[in-house]
Order: C-alpha cells, then sequence, then structure tokens
C-alpha cells in the first residue's frame, strides 16, 4: 500500500540556517505530494503540492521537488526564521476518487533565536 | 471565509462509554473527511465522504466506529464503544470537489481531543 517516510525530529537549527527534512514515498500509479504544517496552537495547513514528476512546489520561501527516481520530494529553506517552528507532514494522494491523503509521522523542527 | 468547525474541542469518557463528534465544513466544499491522529503520528483517514456519498472507509473500525454527512453539508463520526486506543485528536478536513483541480488541497479543522480512561 501507500507509505510515507520522514526523517525523524526533532530538528533543531539557528535562525538563518539551511533546512532540509527528508520525505520518501513509496506508491502505486502516479500520486500527488504535498507539506502541510501544523504551527503551535493551529490546524493543520498546505504549505506547497506538486502534482507530477519533476514538478517543483513552493511558498514561504519553502521548496520541494517531485523526484520519482528517487521517490523523494525532500523540503528546503534556504534561511530559516524562529516562525518556522513548527511540525511539517509530509503526505501523497493516490488520485482517483478516493484521493484522501497519507501522511508521513512528522517532523518537529525548532528554531532558536 | 469561515473555517472548518469541529466541537467538542476536548472530551473525556470512560471506556465501553460512547461519544459523538460534529464537523461542518467550509461552505461549497463536496469533500468532506475524517482523520484520527495519535499522539507523535501522522493523520490517519478513516472516511472520505463526496457530498454525502461514501467514497472510502477502508480504514474506518466499522464495529465501532460510524460516520454520517446527512444532506451533503455537516457531519457526526460516532464511537460506540470506546477503546483506551481511541484517544485521539480526530481532525476533520473538506475540499473542493476533485473536478476542480484542487485535489489534496485539505483544510482543516483544529480537531476534537479525545480522552479515554
Amino acid at each position: 500500500g501507500n507509505s510515507v517516510t520522514q526523517m525523524e525530529g526533532p530538528v533543531t537549527l539557528s535562525e538563518e540556517a539551511f533546512l532540509t527534512i527528508n520525505c520518501t514515498y513509496t506508491a502505486t500509479g502516479y500520486p500527488s505530494l504535498f507539506w502541510y504544517v501544523q504551527y503551535p496552537g493551529e490546524g493543520l495547513q498546505l504549505l506547497l503540492k506538486a502534482t507530477k514528476a519533476d514538478d517543483k512546489g513552493s511558498n514561504k520561501g519553502f521548496e520541494a521537488t517531485y523526484r520519482k527516481e528517487t521517490t523523494s520530494f525532500h523540503l528546503e529553506k534556504g534561511s530559516v526564521q524562529v516562525s518556522d517552528s513548527a511540525v511539517y507532514f509530509c503526505a501523497l494522494s493516490r488520485g482517483g476518487g478516493a484521493d484522501g491523503l497519507t501522511f508521513g509521522k512528522g517532523t518537529h523542527l525548532i528554531i532558536q533565536p | 471565509e469561515a473555517g472548518v468547525a469541529q466541537s467538542p474541542r476536548y472530551k473525556i469518557i470512560e471506556k465501553r462509554q460512547s461519544v459523538a463528534f460534529w464537523c461542518n465544513p467550509i461552505s461549497g466544499h463536496a469533500t468532506l473527511y475524517w482523520y484520527q491522529q495519535i499522539l507523535g503520528q501522522g493523520p490517519k483517514l478513516l472516511i472520505q465522504f463526496q457530498n454525502n456519498g461514501v467514497v472510502d472507509d477502508s480504514q474506518l473500525p466499522k464495529d465501532r466506529f460510524s460516520a454520517e454527512r446527512l444532506k451533503g453539508v455537516d457531519s457526526t463520526l460516532k464511537i460506540q464503544p470506546a477503546k483506551l486506543e481511541d484517544s485521539a485528536v480526530y481532525l476533520c478536513a473538506s475540499s473542493l470537489a476533485r473536478t476542480s483541480g484542487r485535489a489534496g488541497e485539505l483544510f482543516f479543522g483544529e480537531g476534537s481531543r479525545l480522552t479515554v480512561l
């Protein structure tokens, strides 16, 4: 079946550091890929998405590229801020009528000033 | 635009009791989802509705969980009887229909936290 594997957290970085959160997936067919974020005290919200191989999703300075050859969708940001502290979830949608998301376990990111 | 509304925010019950959660999706969203999020894990899909029909309930423990979406708007998720392992946050989400090209773009409520003692 479909699954998503993320790097374990927490990940602790200093402000302005470079961020990478690894995400790999297993799926049949051609899934769409997503990163969702949960800020402290808030609900899950979509950060970015990519719907086909080699697509790059981007938002708020974050980027992720859909790599079919390595079944990966790593999240990157060039310079993190304290306000980026949150839990990040990688997810896939297998498409078709039943397109509910399959989520990874989440990676807790802590940015220190 | 109002977001996805859920209630109650918190519920504490004893095992073998029953509980119900309510969700009101964003107006105009045809698709509604219920997810279960156990502490330290990612959300797990329980059931997906398209309007008032069930699209996917393959991971719903049907011996104790039930859900309905009357009139294609509000939805209720019920657990009866509850077990200790049902302690989790129950998330409701909604999205536009797949034909909108926005598949997978879910809007989540703040969740209902259930503790089973």
